[in-house]
C-alpha cells in the first residue's frame, strides 16, 4: 500500500535561516504529490503540487521537486519567516479511478520560526 | 466563494451520545471525504464518496456513518461516541476526472468525547 514517511520534529528555526523537510514516500504506479499547511487553529491549505515526475512545486518561496528515482518530495524554502510556523504534512494520491481523492499523509512536521 | 464548510467547529459530547457534523460544498464538486486527524498519525480517511448516492469506506471507517443525498453536502454521523473518536475532524471535496486531482479542505471541527 502507499504510505509517507516525513522527518521528524519539531523543527525550530531563527527567521531568514534555510528550510528543508524531508519527505520520502512508496506508491504503486505514477502518484501525485502535495504539501499542505495547518496554520495554529486553522484548517488545511494547498501549499503546493507536483503531478510527474521531474515536476517543481512552488507556492510563497516555498519549493518542491518531484524525484521519482529517490521517491522524495522534500520541501525547501530559502529563508524563513516567523509567519511561516505551521504544520507542514506531505501527501500523495494515485491517479484517476477508485484511487482518486483518497490522500495518503505524512505524520506532519511542526515549524516553529523565531525572530 | 464559502468553499468547504464544516459545522461546527467545537463540540463537547458525552460518551454513548451521537451527533452529526456538518459538511458543504459550493464548488460543484463530486468527490468529497471525511479524514481524522490525531497527533503523530496525519490525516486518515473514514469514507468518501465520488458522487450523490454513492459513498464508500476509507481507512477508518468504525463507528461512523455517512450519506450523500445531494451534491453539496456530506454529513458525518456519530452513532454512539466513545473517547477514542476525540479527534479534529476535516471535510475535503474535489472535482473528479481530467479536471485536477486538486483536494480542497475545510477548517476543521474540534471534537472532544468525554
Amino acid at each position: 500500500g502507499n504510505s509517507v514517511t516525513q522527518m521528524e520534529g519539531p523543527v525550530t528555526l531563527s527567521e531568514e535561516a534555510f528550510l528543508t523537510i524531508n519527505c520520502t514516500y512508496t506508491a504503486t504506479g505514477y502518484p501525485s504529490l502535495f504539501w499542505y499547511v495547518q496554520y495554529p487553529g486553522e484548517g488545511l491549505q494547498l501549499l503546493l503540487k507536483a503531478t510527474k515526475a521531474d515536476d517543481k512545486g512552488s507556492n510563497k518561496g516555498f519549493e518542491a521537486t518531484y524525484r521519482k528515482e529517490t521517491t522524495s518530495f522534500h520541501l525547501e524554502k530559502g529563508s524563513v519567516q516567523v509567519s511561516d510556523s505551521a504544520v507542514y504534512f506531505c501527501a500523495l494520491m494515485n491517479a484517476g479511478g477508485t484511487s482518486y481523492g483518497k490522500l495518503t499523509f505524512g505524520q506532519g512536521t511542526i515549524l516553529t520560526v523565531h525572530p | 466563494n464559502a468553499g468547504v464548510t464544516q459545522t461546527p467547529k467545537f463540540q463537547v459530547l458525552k460518551t454513548g451520545q451521537s451527533m452529526t457534523l456538518q459538511c458543504a460544498q459550493d464548488m460543484n464538486h463530486e468527490y468529497m471525504s471525511w479524514y481524522r486527524q490525531d497527533p503523530g498519525m496525519g490525516l486518515r480517511l473514514i469514507h468518501y464518496s465520488v458522487g450523490a448516492g454513492i459513498t464508500d469506506q476509507g481507512e477508518v471507517p468504525n463507528g461512523y456513518n455517512v450519506s450523500r443525498s445531494t451534491t453539496e453536502d456530506f454529513p458525518l454521523r456519530l452513532l454512539s461516541a466513545a473517547p477514542s473518536q476525540t479527534s479534529v475532524y476535516f471535510c475535503a471535496s474535489g472535482m473528479t476526472g481530467s479536471f485536477g486531482n486538486t483536494i480542497y479542505f475545510g477548517e476543521g471541527s474540534w471534537l472532544t468525547v468525554v
